[in-house]
Formats: structure tokens, C-alpha cells, sequence
């Protein structure tokens, strides 16, 4: 099941801040973010794993509540190279094969950081 | 280190036709996972091949298939296309395809179907 982003889009003003919301109705073992500017290829921001870790990018963080089944995407203080969309990609299960390669990603959230 | 690399990296087919996409993965990656992106809906799961092996599968019709070669490259076909097929695909890389992997993206390849 594909998880659910919110909000769809956001526009910012540089050094405001912004979270992203990533929620599936199943049970994660991770959850991966990823920025994707237009015309490119996404690009690996972090994973978290169940657990609750909270791993950080330059100004960028989040967090996954393993209860909820939700993460969240931290801009803070943003710049203009924030701009781009935001995908969450969600895995199931734990270590057996089955789950393993099959990300599933969210609608993706698009930031728009003006000057 | 070279990054995926995809080719072609655009293509323009008519409907009914069948349609072959590249994929080369970072060396030393040996799972190599396929991804739909249209519009409004994200990336969509393909699939996913390990060690040559399909390991997963997402929902899409038979129409799509893909490989894997023993040096991890990938192809993935796409037959009797339809006009919703038209679409980016990207392929991603990584180790082994682990849950605490990150995915290496390729640029894509840009689907038209007329």
C-alpha cells in the first residue's frame, strides 16, 4: 500500500521551516526519504529504521514513530536548494527477502523556497 | 565511481508496439529495482532482481517484464503498449536490495506513447 504525504505542496520563504508527513496503515521496518529536483534523478536524503531514530542532513531531519507508522521530514531554517519534491519510500517487514528491493513511495510532497 | 546509468534516455513509440530499457547499475550493486513515475501518482514499484532472480513484483499487468544479466545490468520490456504507459522509468541500484540500503537512481528514461 502506497503511504500518504501531506501536505501535497508547500512554499517557503528562505530560513522558514516546513514538515513533511509520511503515514502507511501498515507495519514499516523503514523508511527512506529521497529529493528528486525537476528533471533529475531523486537522490537519497536518509533512512530511518524501526526504532525511532531521528538521522539529520545538513538542516534537514526526521523522525519515524513506529507506533503511528509515520515519519516526518524536517526543513528547517530552509534554503533555495531545498526546493525540489520529497518522496517517502516505506518497507515492510523485517529481514526476509520478501520485502526486500520493494520500496513503496508516497505521492511526494513538492517545496517551493522563494527568496 | 560511475553512477546508474540508463539508456535511452528518451523514446517515442506508437501504441502496439514493444519497447526494451536499459539499465546499468553501480558496479558492485547487484540488486537493481524498476520504477513507474507519472504525474500526481509518484513512483510506483515494478520491480526488483537480485543475483539475476526477480525477487519482487508490483502491480502491473504481464506486459511488463524485466532481466537481469550476471553482471547485474538490467532490461526491462514493455509490450503492446498502451497511452497510460507513457511515463518516466528509473531504475535504482543498491548493495543487495537490504531495507538499511540506500537507492542509487538512475536519470530515467522518458516513455511516450502516441
Amino acid at each position: 500500500q502506497q503511504p500518504v504525504q501531506s501536505p501535497q505542496a508547500v512554499i517557503l520563504r528562505e530560513g522558514e521551516d516546513a514538515v513533511i508527513n509520511c503515514s502507511s496503515s501498515k507495519a514499516l521496518y523503514s523508511v527512506h526519504w529521497y529529493r528528486q529536483k525537476h528533471g533529475e534523478a531523486p537522490v537519497f536524503l536518509m533512512i530511518l529504521l524501526k526504532g525511532g531514530e531521528q538521522k539529520g542532513h545538513e538542516k534537514i531531519s526526521a523522525s519515524f514513530n513506529e507506533k503511528k507508522q509515520q515519519s516526518s521530514l524536517y526543513l528547517t531554517a530552509s534554503q533555495l536548494s531545498y526546493s525540489g519534491t520529497y518522496f517517502c519510500g516505506t518497507e515492510k517487514g523485517g529481514m526476509t527477502t520478501d520485502s526486500w528491493g520493494k520500496l513503496q513511495f508516497g505521492a511526494g510532497t513538492q517545496v517551493v523556497v522563494t527568496p | 565511481k560511475a553512477g546508474v546509468t540508463q539508456t535511452p534516455r528518451y523514446l517515442i513509440k506508437t501504441r502496439g508496439q514493444q519497447v526494451t530499457l536499459s539499465c546499468s547499475p553501480i558496479s558492485g550493486h547487484r540488486s537493481v529495482s524498476w520504477y513507474q513515475q507519472t504525474p500526481g501518482q509518484g513512483l510506483q514499484f515494478l520491480f526488483e532482481y537480485f543475483s539475476e532472480t526477480q525477487r519482487n513484483k508490483g502491480n502491473f499487468p504481464g506486459r511488463f517484464s524485466g532481466r537481469q544479466f550476471s553482471n547485474s545490468r538490467s532490461e526491462m520490456n514493455v509490450s503492446t503498449l498502451e497511452l497510460g504507459d507513457s511515463a518516466l522509468y528509473l531504475c535504482a541500484s543498491s548493495l543487495a536490495g537490504q531495507p538499511n540500503e540506500k537507492l542509487f537512481f538512475g536519470s530515467g528514461t522518458q516513455l511516450s506513447v502516441l
